[in-house]
């Protein structure tokens, strides 16, 4: 079965300097990746995604994201952090279902941007 | 395109009573989701629904739970004879095309 492990529960950063937030999946098949991030009780909004073609993914928010299928790793980087960028980021896998995909997410990372 | 829009924002219950929530998704967007989002928890899929039929639930969804979606427009997700272990944040999401979901602001559910 597929699924996303994030390795840090927490990360915290200070201002303007880059960050880093890892992701490994497991999958026997290909995969499609994505990385959300969660403002306090909102929803889910799309930082970037993988489906195929070139492995470095750029995002909305500054954010980038590099496919490693040796490494099976999805790690977000960002080279200068905001303090707005202080939220909860999430890493996920597509898996197929009837006529469709679910995602499958990863625990979750904790940015927090000090200043 | 107003997006993905649920309601109630948040619920208090108490522990037994029955819930429905609702979630309008984007107008042309045939496919929706569920998921619920304990505190510290990635999202779980719990149900999905293409157009009005249910094709695929997750063993997460107990019998105390059932989802609807009439005329492929709106979905409700009913718990019945809620329990503590119900208290989580119900996030919906709907898609036209593989890859492209757009997540709702949820409805986080307090059983006391």
């Amino acid at each position: 079965a597929q699924s996303v492990t994030q390795l840090d529960s927490q990360v915290p950063v200070f201002e303007e300097a880059p960050v880093e937030l890892r992701c490994n999946y497991s999958s026997s098949v290909s995969v499609y990746l994505f990385w959300y991030v969660q403002y306090p009780n909102q929803g889910l909004q799309l930082l970037l995604k993988y489906l195929s073609g070139s492995t470095l993914v750029k995002g909305i928010n500054g954010f980038e994201a590099e496919f490693n299928k040796s490494q099976t790793s999805f790690h977000l980087r960002k080279p200068s952090v905001h303090i707005s960028d202080t939220a909860e980021y999430f890493c996920a896998v597509s898996v197929g279902i009837q006529g469709a995909q679910k995602l499958v997410f990863g625990q979750g990372t904790r940015l927090t941007i000090n200043p | 395109d107003t997006g993905v829009s649920q309601n109630p924002r948040h619920k208090i219950t108490k522990r037994g009573q029955n819930v429905t929530f609702r979630c309008d998704p984007i107008s042309e967007h045939n496919r929706l989701y569920w998921y619920r989002q304990t505190l510290g928890q990635g999202p779980e899929f719990l149900t999905y629904f293409q157009n009005e039929a249910q094709l695929e639930k997750s063993r997460l969804l107990s019998d105390r739970f059932s989802a609807e979606r009439p005329k492929g427009s709106f979905s409700t997700l009913e718990i019945q004879r809620t329990e503590q272990g119900d208290s989580a944040m119900y996030l919906c999401a709907s898609s036209a095309l593989d890859y492209g979901y757009t997540f709702g602001s949820g409805t986080r559910l307090t059983v006391v």
